[in-house]
């Protein structure tokens, strides 16, 4: 069963500034998806950025990228410029690319953001 | 233009009763799913459905029952409320993969937390 850890519990960050939101998986599988979703107070899921495991290229998303390090089972989220509506509860999320009964989303801890005025 | 929807947003509850809610997606997609989230915002896949037809049960008490009366709709009944079941119950729904197209993204709906008192 794959397995989706975020070590830090909660990051803050200056307004303006950069942070990085770690994640780190675990799978047997060579193909998959990696996402990383955003939950402001309101509740809603909102997807930030996604990347296909097949694709060596880092995904970008305006002020949003990732550091895929796919040997190391690894998926940072990288946002730059931060700024106040950035505050939010952040999931790492893994979904297998095999077609039978693949279309789950296991979901780490989460990680609680909070911007710095 | 509600995408996804969840009826009712706030439920609270007597244990030992029965509830459902309810969730609709006007997107044309065939696969609907629920997720909790814990009161420590952990997000879980709890069942998932295909074309009407149950995909994913992961582990759920038979308390919970989801029922899919068409491809739009996917509700979700509750005996015997415990207090362990307060939470946040999430609907999605996608396009099941076919031919080429392994990714499909989930659309989120706002969520209904659950208080069982």
């Amino acid at each position: 069963a794959q397995t989706v850890t975020q070590s830090q519990p909660e990051m803050s960050v200056q307004e303006a500034e950069t942070v990085t939101l770690s994640c780190t998986y675990d799978t047997s599988e060579s193909d998959y998806y990696l996402f990383w979703y955003k939950q402001p107070p309101s509740r809603q899921m909102i997807l930030v950025i996604r990347q296909e495991a097949y694709k060596q290229q880092n995904a970008t998303e305006n002020r949003f990228s990732v550091n895929f390090q796919k040997a190391a089972k690894s998926f940072s989220l990288k946002i730059s410029d931060s700024q106040l509506g950035d505050a939010a509860m952040y999931f790492c999320a893994y979904r297998s690319a095999q077609i039978q009964g693949a279309q789950k989303l296991v979901f780490g801890q989460g990680t609680r953001l909070t911007i710095n005025p | 233009d509600t995408a996804v929807s969840q009826t009712p947003k706030y439920l609270v509850t007597q244990m030992g009763n029965d509830k459902s809610i309810k969730c609709e997606q006007n997107l044309g997609h065939d696969t609907m799913y629920w997720y909790k989230q814990d009161s420590k915002k952990f997000l879980k896949i709890m069942f998932s459905y295909n074309n009407k037809e149950l995909i994913i049960n992961e582990t759920v008490p038979n308390r919970f029952s989801p029922k899919s009366p068409d491809k739009a709709h996917l509700n979700l009944h509750i005996n015997s409320l415990e207090l362990g079941d307060s939470a946040v119950y999430f609907c999605a729904s996608s396009q099941y993969p076919r031919g080429g197209a392994l990714y499909n993204e989930q659309f989120f709906g706002p969520g209904t937390r659950l208080t069982v008192l």
